[in-house]
């Protein structure tokens, strides 16, 4: 098994510009979820979803959408990219029930 | 909202002393998952805690859950520069079974060879 891939790992886009961050999971989790890290801050949820066709904002969902096709599959979409994008942004999938949270390896973003 | 304050935010130590991180919640814990991450790398599952007063440990990690305090601590044994990195504190928001959690803002850790 893959687990959680994200691409592309590195990307740099001038303001204005949009773009799709892809992640996909092969363990059949119905839980996805897409964060993103700034220094000093932890890690801050952007948009989660419960499962397929069903996306909800977290805490910093401004600037980006989601959808859920299907279980594998979980986009970010950044509609006009600024420099406050600037990040590392993680997925994240997981089980249902209680379980580990699994996490892809990142995709870090640098708007100019 | 629920948050979780982690203390302290860095933290150097010479390599075979102990330390302890400390992730405290301004509301009540239902879970508490701690995650470590080497610099410019992904996040490593280190171990999940369900019920009050649970310790779990890996190798010389030791993480334990006080659900009276609404906290949880992280406490490495004879530390060594494996073990340096970032440690991350996760916590599901209420009760409800989203998937989601809310984190901690990180404790860095160095360890003097």
């Amino acid at each position: 098994n893959a687990g959680v891939t994200q691409t592309p790992k590195f990307q740099v886009l001038k303001t204005g510009q949009s773009m799709t961050l892809q992640c996909a999971q092969d363990m059949n989790h119905e839980y996805m979820s897409w964060y993103r890290q700034d220094p000093g801050m932890g890690l801050r949820l952007i948009h989660y979803s419960v499962g397929a066709g069903i996306t909800d904002q977290g805490e910093v969902p401004n600037g980006y959408n989601v959808s859920r096709s299907t279980t594998e599959d979980f986009p970010l979409r950044l509609l006009s990219a600024a420099p406050s994008q600037t990040s590392v942004y993680f997925c994240a999938s997981r089980p249902q029930g209680n379980g580990e949270l699994f996490f892809g390896e990142g995709s870090r973003l640098t708007v100019l | 909202s629920q948050e979780l304050e982690q203390s302290p935010q860095s933290l150097i130590v010479q390599e075979g002393k102990n330390l302890t991180i400390n992730c405290t919640s301004s509301k009540t814990l239902y879970g508490l998952y701690w995650y470590k991450q080497k610099y410019g790398e992904g996040l490593i599952f280190l171990m999940m805690l369900q019920k009050g007063g649970e310790e779990k440990s890996h190798e010389k990690i030791t993480a334990k859950l006080d659900e009276k305090k609404q906290q949880s601590s992280l406490h490495i044994t004879a530390s060594q520069p494996s073990h340096a990195g970032i440690y991350l504190c996760g916590a599901p928001p209420g009760s409800g079974n989203t998937g989601k959690l809310i984190f901690g803002q990180g404790t860095t850790l160095q360890v003097k060879p």
